[in-house]
């Protein structure tokens, strides 16, 4: 089946950073999404975004969708922005598979 | 107004019991889904319900056994607990049927811990 790698698998900011997060799959997908889970659990829909680019406030995602790979960037870290995040692919119809996440701390 | 509500939000329970964990949504979505997140934070969808009708059924083990009252209810009962179904349990709702392009609503968890 289908793999779904995010790296880096940990990162720690101080606040004001950016950074890039990575998702690769290993074979072509329909859809991608972005999730967000805060530090109390609570899971968050960030972005649907099958390739392309876009962006929502400080948050934005690119897809190339041909080579296999999604990047979410946070601009202007902020301690809020801490947690999980998870990419998700939809490779057949109703088939979804979670990426690994990335565990992101932000310092204040 | 909680939009996506679960009860309970903890439920420690003996191995061999059978238990119930229950869902809401007011938002008047279609598509309701169950996750599970394991100790490790690896997430996976178990089953998504469109009105009333099963769209997903991933390779769950067969004690568990979702149901939809209506639209706006998906309930996920487990028969026989085992230790390994220790895990958050995460109810999700969406507008629309594709799991793919929808945005996706989730409750807040609910914690089963399994001894």
């Amino acid at each position: 089946g289908i793999q779904v790698e995010q790296s880096p698998p940990d990162l720690i900011l101080q606040e004001g950073a950016n950074s890039t997060l990575r998702c690769n799959f290993s074979d072509s997908v329909n859809n991608l999404q972005w999730f967000h889970q805060n530090p109390w659990g609570q899971l968050i829909n960030l972005f649907y975004i099958p390739s392309g680019t876009k962006q929502n406030g400080r948050l934005s995602a690119t897809t190339v969708a041909t080579e296999r790979y999604s990047l979410l960037y946070i601009s202007s870290s902020q301690t809020t922005d801490s947690g999980v995040y998870f990419c998700a692919v939809e490779p057949g119809t109703y088939k979804y598979i979670f990426g690994t996440g990335t565990r992101l701390k932000v310092l204040a | 107004d909680t939009a996506v509500s679960q009860t309970p939000k903890y439920l420690v329970t003996q191995m061999g019991n059978d238990k119930s964990i229950k869902c809401e949504q007011n938002l008047g979505h279609d598509t309701m889904y169950w996750y599970k997140q394991d100790s490790k934070k690896f997430l996976k969808i178990m089953f998504s319900y469109n009105n009333k009708e099963l769209i997903i059924n991933e390779t769950v083990p067969n004690r568990f056994s979702p149901k939809s009252p209506d639209k706006a209810h998906l309930n996920l009962h487990i028969n026989s607990l085992e230790l390994g179904d220790s895990a958050v349990y995460f109810c999700a709702s969406s507008q629309f049927r594709d799991i793919g392009t929808d945005t996706q609503y989730f409750g807040p968890g609910t914690r089963l811990t399994v001894l």
